[in-house]
């Protein structure tokens, strides 16, 4: 399978804990994007690397948020001190250039309890 | 403030009918506006539309944009149970990221 994928496809953790997702984009593109998608919105921005290099982060994205890109292939996506507000699903996606059309992960579905 | 809008939110319908689905967009240096289909995970894309009044049809989905007025409308003729889905419209701004609408949530029934 040459898509994008997200791992894991699930979690749930207690609040306050510490989770880190990961994606590995499709390999030739060098575009990465991180969304959250709350039950009845659309995907909402959080920031976006080109190669590993991190170009702009959303608002949304907390002190409590960090993404990494290192080797301008795969990134995680780090949550601090988790919160019940951030359960939400987390896509990934990754396109060749910034007029290119976004392939989407599956997504990591995060409940914080 | 960039915005796109989509309506209705949420739709029934009848296999075999014919859905329309709108999206109004206020986006600074609009580029381009994409319609992706989101059934239980993954956004998969349809369609991308640069052009005013130009069709792009793909089966049963067409789509069509409106650089003057601003909005774009997705029609699926002959409804199918598996056209069941939530359908996302988004334009690129900055350069940089994309801006969704909060979607349409299609039920065909049997």
């Amino acid at each position: 399978d040459t898509g994008v994928s997200q791992n894991p496809r699930h979690k749930i953790t207690k609040r306050g804990q510490n989770v880190t997702f990961r994606c590995d984009p499709i390999s030739e593109h060098n575009r990465l994007y991180w969304y959250r998608q709350t039950l009845g919105q659309g995907p909402e921005f959080l920031t976006y690397f080109q190669n590993e290099a991190q170009l702009e982060k959303s608002r949304l994205l907390s002190d409590r948020f960090s993404a990494e890109r290192p080797k301008g292939s795969f990134s995680t996506l780090e949550i601090q001190r988790t919160e019940q507000g951030d359960s939400a699903m987390y896509l990934c996606a990754s396109s060749l250039s910034d007029r290119s059309v976004y392939t989407f992960g599956s997504g990591t579905r995060l409940t914080v309890v | 403030e960039d915005k796109v809008v989509q309506s209705p939110l949420s739709l029934v319908v009848h296999e075999g009918d014919t859905v329309t689905l709108n999206c109004s967009y206020e986006v600074t240096n609009f580029r381009s506006l994409l319609w992706y289909k989101q059934e239980k995970k993954a956004p998969t894309f349809l369609f991308m539309l640069t052009s005013s009044g130009i069709e792009k049809k793909s089966g049963r989905l067409s789509s069509i944009l409106d650089k003057k007025e601003l909005f774009s409308i997705l029609n699926i003729t002959a409804t199918q149970t598996g056209d069941s889905a939530v359908y996302l419209c988004a334009a690129p701004y900055n350069n940089n990221d994309m801006r969704f609408g909060a979607g349409t949530r299609l039920t065909v029934k049997p």
